[in-house]
């Protein structure tokens, strides 16, 4: 099965850029997207066919692929943007929905 | 506006059943995909299942750990998404949303989620 590999934990200072990778085989072949998810609250759409935005997410937030490596890229971090990240996939090889296991941004 | 409302959650002993409801408002409930997504307690997404829309013949996929213990349907003219879950596991505890979705697997929608616990 496919298998997308987040880092646990990401910290940055406010004001300063958050990079979130997300590796899986050829990922630059698939579409990925992103979400966002603070606790208690459902997962929240930020990036989808690795670099559109849904309409209210900040320009701040951008994606990209290359090779092996997907990407969200959080500009001037705020305060707000603390929370879990997980990257998805459609694996259609197997007609399966995949998530990555999640990054935990933490605004120093 | 688009809304989604899980309910059914609840206490279930290893080896019961259960039964979740989602209802949608706010969107043409037969045009969509719709995804079961759950969430371990402190843990990450994992994907259950999902119902293709009408044009799409209503196809239903499954997750290998959920395959043959659940299944995913639907009622279009109650704008209502089910997930009925049989011989129920204590793995099978988690927060159980349920998501508008496309064929890429895009989750533009999720509900509040409603909690799911399996123990004697």
């Amino acid at each position: 099965s496919y298998v997308l590999t987040q880092p646990p934990s990401v910290s940055v200072a406010p004001g300063k850029t958050a990079t979130i990778t997300c590796g899986g085989s050829n990922i630059a072949n698939k579409n990925v997207h992103w979400y966002q998810q603070k606790p208690g609250q459902a997962p929240l759409l930020v990036i989808y066919y690795d670099t559109d935005r849904p309409s209210g997410i900040p320009e701040r937030f951008s994606g990209s692929h290359s090779g092996n490596t997907a990407t969200l890229t959080i500009s001037r971090v705020e305060a707000g943007d603390e929370a879990d990240y997980f990257c998805q996939v459609w694996a259609s090889s197997s007609d399966h929905v995949v998530f990555g296991g999640g990054t935990k941004l933490t605004v120093l | 506006e688009v809304q989604l409302v899980e309910s059914g959650g609840g206490l279930v002993q290893p080896g019961g059943s259960l039964r979740l409801s989602c209802v949608a408002s706010g969107f043409t409930f037969s045009d969509h995909y719709m995804d079961w997504v759950r969430q371990t307690p402190g843990k990450g997404l994992e994907w259950v299942g999902r119902s293709r829309n009408k044009a799409n013949s209503y196809i239903t996929e499954y997750a290998a750990s959920v395959k043959g213990r659940f299944t995913i349907s639907r009622d279009d003219a109650k704008e209502s998404l089910y997930l009925q879950m049989n011989s129920l596991k204590s793995e099978d505890t988690a927060v159980y949303f349920c998501a508008r979705t496309t064929p890429g697997g895009v989750g533009d929608y999720w509900g509040q989620g409603t909690q799911v616990t399996v123990s004697s």
